[in-house]
């Protein structure tokens, strides 16, 4: 099975602080995405990366970028946190292929910012 | 305009009851593809069912059945046999264009499901 990993479950950080999230997937994918959850407006893509160096901009990428030097990792960074970007993070990847093309989630990091 | 609109934020069902989650899409793409996803209290987002714009057939997967309405631009989940395992959020979720492709999927806001017992 495919397994996508992100580095911490649950976060605290301070108004002002640099944030990294990491995200790693283990099968090979070329795509991978930055979901946002909040109650109320489900998810949210914040980035994503088609593949290696490739990244775009999903529909909130405000207060965020990302970083995919190598295929497997998909990195999220809140330059300078803000009580604003206190949510649940999701990373998922994705084959890019023939087929239904399911995304694969992580567990999620639930970041507070205070 | 919403690509994705789930209009039931939450939804009660008796055990061993069938119960019907809503979702209705908006894309001028002839090509794409619709998804359901639950998730559990823990958190993980777990695949359920896929469906191809092009699919003559509505897709099931074991309890759950995806009731495709291309023209109302409809793709509602079924559950059959509700168990109290499926107390969770369900997720609808679009992918326009066709597959292969390197399209984000959309997805709307949920919906609560509490199975009774």
């Amino acid at each position: 099975d495919v397994k996508v990993t992100q580095s911490s479950r649950y976060l605290v950080k301070r108004t002002g602080e640099k944030v990294f999230l990491e995200c790693v997937q283990d099968m090979d994918h070329e795509n991978m995405f930055w979901y946002r959850q909040d109650p109320g407006l489900g998810l949210r893509l914040i980035y994503f990366s088609y593949d290696v160096k490739m990244k775009e901009k999903g529909d909130i990428p405000e207060g965020y970028s990302v970083s995919r030097e190598k295929k497997e990792r998909f990195s999220l960074i809140l330059e300078s946190a803000s009580t604003n970007q206190t949510s649940m993070y999701l990373c998922a990847s994705r084959y890019q292929g023939p087929g239904a093309n399911v995304l694969t989630f992580g567990a999620g990091s639930r970041l507070t910012v205070l | 305009a919403q690509k994705i609109t789930q209009t039931q934020p939450g939804m009660f069902v008796q055990e061993k009851e069938a119960v019907t989650l809503d979702c209705t899409y908006d894309t001028s793409d002839p090509s794409y593809g619709l998804f359901w996803y639950k998730q559990p209290s823990s958190g993980e987002m777990i695949f359920l069912i896929y469906q191809g714009s092009y699919d003559q057939q509505n897709a099931t997967e074991g309890r759950y059945s995806l009731n495709f309405q291309k023209a109302r631009k409809s793709a509602n989940l079924v559950i059959s046999a509700s168990q109290l395992g499926d107390s969770a959020m369900y997720f609808c979720a679009m992918r326009e264009g066709l597959s292969g492709s390197a399209r984000q999927l959309t997805f709307g806001s949920g919906t609560q499901l509490t199975v009774l017992p």
